[in-house]
């Protein structure tokens, strides 16, 4: 399968606890980005990344959220302290350059 | 700041039935236009992407088209089926790097 994957498929943990979430792009795609979605609602746009370099962060992401891309190839997102309120679908999503963006299956976030 | 609406938020139809997804954006000024489909507890499939610069695109039985000075796009399905059951997205994208969501309209079309 060369489609985008994001592992693991879901997580649930308590709060206050620390979750890291990774995806694969489609290898050669050089934009990754992460959106987050609740419930009934569309995706809201986290951050993204051309190659290694992290170039747009929305309000979205406070400072208990961070995300890397080392290698300009997988990334990962990781949330610290975790809340109720950061219960949702993660979804990453990868394009080349500017072009159409293709998702991944979502990890479903559950904190208790 | 962009911001997206799609209207109906839900729709049901009996099969065979063509019918039309509309979303609705207050920037104009967009690079593209994608639609998706999702499944409930999926992710997102790309349906179309239409350029700033296009009318409309056609994949099989999906027709999308773009109306930028009125801030619209519309989704058509023909000869809809059982199958076509999910949640549809429209997403604008402003910069060529992130999509603005609607809130999506699901879609049960009835056999």
């Amino acid at each position: 399968d060369t489609g985008v994957s994001q592992n693991p498929r879901h997580k649930i943990t308590k709060r206050g606890q620390n979750v890291t979430f990774r995806c694969d792009p489609i290898s050669e795609h050089n934009r990754l980005y992460w959106y987050r979605q609740t419930l009934g609602q569309g995706p809201e746009f986290l951050t993204y990344f051309q190659n290694e370099a992290q170039l747009e962060k929305s309000r979205l992401l406070s400072d208990r959220f961070s995300a890397e891309r080392p290698k300009g190839s997988f990334s990962t997102l990781e949330i610290q302290r975790t809340e109720q309120g950061d219960s949702a679908m993660y979804l990453c999503a990868s394009s080349l350059g500017d072009r159409e963006q293709f998702f991944g299956p979502g990890t479903r976030l559950t904190v208790l | 700041k962009q911001e997206v609406t799609q209207i109906p938020a839900a729709l049901s139809v009996p099969e065979g039935e063509n019918l039309v997804l509309n979303c609705s954006f207050t920037d104009s000024a967009i690079y593209n236009l994608q639609w998706f489909r999702q499944d409930p507890g999926k992710g997102l499939t790309s349906l179309l992407l239409i350029q700033s610069s296009q009318r409309e695109q056609t994949s099989g039985r999906l027709n999308a088209s773009l109306d930028k000075s009125s801030g619209r796009s519309t989704l058509y399905i023909a000869a809809s089926q059982p199958g076509d059951s999910a949640t549809y997205l429209c997403a604008a994208d402003n910069a060529g790097n992130m999509l603005t969501f609607g809130g999506g309209t699901r879609l049960m079309v009835k056999p």
